[in-house]
């Protein structure tokens, strides 16, 4: 698509219940990131995508927090047994390739409007 | 892990005042950007900095790459009222992933 689509844009769940956030990140884009933003902070990184493999998850909070992606394609992000501290903004973002920006623009992360979840 | 430290946190300016907003860094970066996050979208990139020195303007907006390559400064001119947003520092380490550390933000309001 011509920008990177996300679903829900807002979702209410109980604490203990299981989500599912989506990305449908810019065609042909083959690096996927996702980050989360909570009220009033940065952007924190949770985990990078080259294509269907995940060289860095290292931002993921704990064993609850888990992403896939198919075909190159979407990415899902699943928190299991949610908690009131998972309330949070979550961003997705695509570009071209991985790697460094540069000054052709190559490598820019586009983001999507995000998913906002609410944990009751 | 690696931190931003971005300054001031918020802004409250009038209509046609020059605004300065920074960021320091204990680790130094590749590249420094610069993001402004719009009310319930994501963020959009205004300005990269690919040099230690470098001094670039977009329109208004003028970003510079510290020497130190350790901090950044993002300067608008003759603010109007669409700037109003959350202004977002971020560095990219040299990897391979490309993946950014953001700053904390800073929320900019314009009275008209």
């Amino acid at each position: 698509g011509a920008g990177v689509s996300q679903s829900p844009s807002n979702k209410v769940t109980e604490k203990g219940k299981d989500v599912e956030l989506r990305c449908d990140p810019i065609s042909g884009h083959t690096a996927l990131y996702w980050y989360r933003q909570s009220l009033g902070q940065g952007l924190e990184f949770l985990i990078y995508f080259q294509g269907n493999s995940a060289p860095d998850k290292s931002g993921l909070p704990s064993d609850r927090f888990s992403a896939e992606r198919t075909g190159g394609s979407v990415s899902t992000l699943t928190i299991q047994r949610t908690q009131q501290e998972d309330s949070a903004v979550y961003l997705c973002a695509s570009s071209s390739r991985g790697g460094q920006v540069t000054p052709s623009g190559a490598n820019v992360l586009t983001f999507g409007a995000g998913s906002r979840l609410t944990v009751l | 892990g690696q931190q931003l430290n971005q300054s001031p946190q918020s802004m409250f300016i009038q209509e046609g005042e020059d605004v300065s907003m920074n960021c320091t860094s204990s680790s130094i970066f590749n590249t420094w950007l610069w993001y402004k996050q719009d009310p319930g979208e994501g963020p959009v990139l205004l300005i990269a900095l690919y040099k230690a020195g470098e001094l670039t303007s977009n329109g208004r907006l003028t970003a510079q790459f510290g020497i130190t390559r350790k901090d950044s400064f993002l300067n608008i001119s003759a603010s109007i009222p669409s700037d109003v947003g959350i202004y977002f520092c971020a560095g990219q380490l040299f990897s391979n992933t490309g993946k950014l550390i953001f700053g904390q933000g800073t929320t900019l309001q314009v009275k008209p």
